[in-house]
């Protein structure tokens, strides 16, 4: 079976752009969460989607935002970079939502931004 | 807040030797889950053992075992015969099971010495 994939590995932008990040989760898994990994701030939790249904936001502006389609494809838009949003951006899924006793979180190999 | 706390920035340790990194939490829950997980250069991350707070047995899995200590809330990993592939960012994560993801320490960098 296939593990998460996220793309594009590796994206350059410069402040005041937007970029969209995409993450395909493992085949079957309902559940994608997106996490922020700075050094400064460590990992940070940023939402979570089940059923295209956001369940819960990390503490992040409204410049963060995503969406998930029905085959559970999730995407996160960044408008108006700035260039403290030069992170590496990980999403995981999961076969249920969280909450659920057997809720492991299977990781993608994240998308490095760079905002210059 | 929940908050996850990793005092050592960075461990070392001999090859085949055997360590403990640390791991404190603070919450008020009285169910939730506990995480231990690698990042290897690759920046991939890799799940290594998990503990359910109800369960009272620490967990294991081959040379990785956790030292559970609910009142305390401590979650420490120990990583017996260590090998080269084992050294990473290793990282502590808490959930309380809702829908808030997980939270992170802000992990240990793990040096193996061949």
């Amino acid at each position: 079976k296939a593990g998460v994939t996220q793309t594009p590995r590796y994206l350059i932008k410069t402040r005041g752009q937007q970029v969209t990040l995409s993450c395909s989760p493992i085949s079957g898994h309902r559940s994608v969460s997106w996490y922020q990994q700075t050094p400064g701030q460590g990992l940070q939790f940023l939402f979570e989607y089940f059923s295209e249904t956001q369940r819960n936001k990390g503490n992040f502006p409204g410049r963060f935002s995503g969406r998930q389609f029905s085959n559970s494809r999730s995407e996160m838009n960044v408008s108006t970079l700035e260039l403290g949003d030069s992170a590496l951006y990980l999403c995981a899924s999961s076969l249920t939502a969280s909450g659920s006793i057997n809720n492991e979180q299977f990781f993608g190999p994240g998308t490095r931004l760079t905002v210059l | 807040a929940q908050t996850v706390t990793q005092s050592q920035p960075e461990m070392s340790v001999q090859e085949a030797e055997t360590v403990t990194l640390s791991c404190t939490y603070d919450t008020s829950e009285s169910d939730y889950y506990l995480f231990w997980y690698k990042q290897p250069p690759s920046r991939q991350m890799i799940l290594v053992i998990r503990q359910e707070a109800y369960k009272q047995q620490n967990a294991t899995e081959n040379r990785f075992s956790v030292n559970f200590q609910k009142a305390a809330k401590s979650f420490s990993l120990k990583i017996s015969d260590s090998q080269l592939g084992d050294a990473a960012m290793y990282f502590c994560a808490y959930s309380r099971g809702g829908a808030d993801g997980l939270t992170f320490g802000k992990g240990t960098h793990l040096i193996i010495q061949p």
